[in-house]
């Protein structure tokens, strides 16, 4: 069956724009993961929904940063007034239970601000 | 200090020899364990899970977590062009909790194996 997609694959936008990223999980999925992986900061976890609550935000960098997700599927992650060292790829990942160790990821949305 | 730690290499080695990737933690809570192989430009992929302490097999690939020591490895027999990538541990803590799901990484350690 079909993996976790996400959209865009690669996205450059100017510092201070706002960008949103959008994750597509695997269908029957109720876990959602958001990820930021960058060269010096490794995997990074931002943010976990259970459905479309998000019971744990500790990730989040910044209130710029938000995510949704509707349905118990889609979700989007939200970056506000980029800045440069927001550059990183973004990665989701869906899980078939809650608190599933057993994570799938998609390919990541590489974002470049400049 | 990081809570994972993972060697980050670059690892080299010949076609058909024995690789051994290591991570060590400092929390206590952390009771499942894997491992996730990603090539250049991609999602990482899970290769291997393990709850608690001891030995997991699948084919070529073998995973140990002794929670005594907070060392975890994973061995890769018979390596082979194909295996070359990064390789990332990840732990997550046990049920309940906020902590419940998320992942925590070490730095990835990156392999190739040449012909």
């Amino acid at each position: 069956g079909a993996g976790v997609s996400q959209s865009p694959s690669n996205k450059v936008t100017e510092k201070g724009k706002d960008v949103e990223l959008r994750c597509d999980p695997i269908s029957g999925h109720t876990a959602l993961y958001w990820y930021r992986q960058s060269l010096g900061q490794g995997l990074e976890f931002l943010i976990y929904f259970q459905g479309n609550s998000a019971p744990d935000k500790s990730g989040l960098p910044s209130d710029r940063f938000s995510a949704e997700r509707t349905g118990g599927s889609v979700s989007t992650l939200t970056i506000q007034r980029t800045q440069q060292e927001d550059s990183a790829v973004y990665l989701c990942a869906s899980s078939l239970v809650r608190g599933g160790y057993e994570q799938y990821f998609g390919p990541g949305t590489r974002l470049t601000v400049t | 200090q990081k809570e994972v730690e993972q060697d980050p290499g670059p690892l080299s080695v010949p076609e058909g020899a024995i690789v051994s990737l290591n991570c060590t933690y400092s929390n206590s809570a952390f009771q499942y364990f894997m491992w996730y192989r990603q090539y250049s430009r991609k999602g990482p992929e899970l290769l291997m899970y393990t709850y608690s302490s001891g030995n997991k097999e699948d084919g070529r690939f073998t995973a140990q977590v002794d929670k005594s020591s907070k060392y975890i490895s994973l061995f890769i027999r018979d390596s082979q062009p194909s295996d070359s990538a990064t390789y990332l541990c990840a732990m997550s803590a046990n049920a309940g909790g906020t902590s419940y799901g998320k992942l925590t990484f070490g730095q990835g350690t990156i392999l190739t194996v040449h012909p």
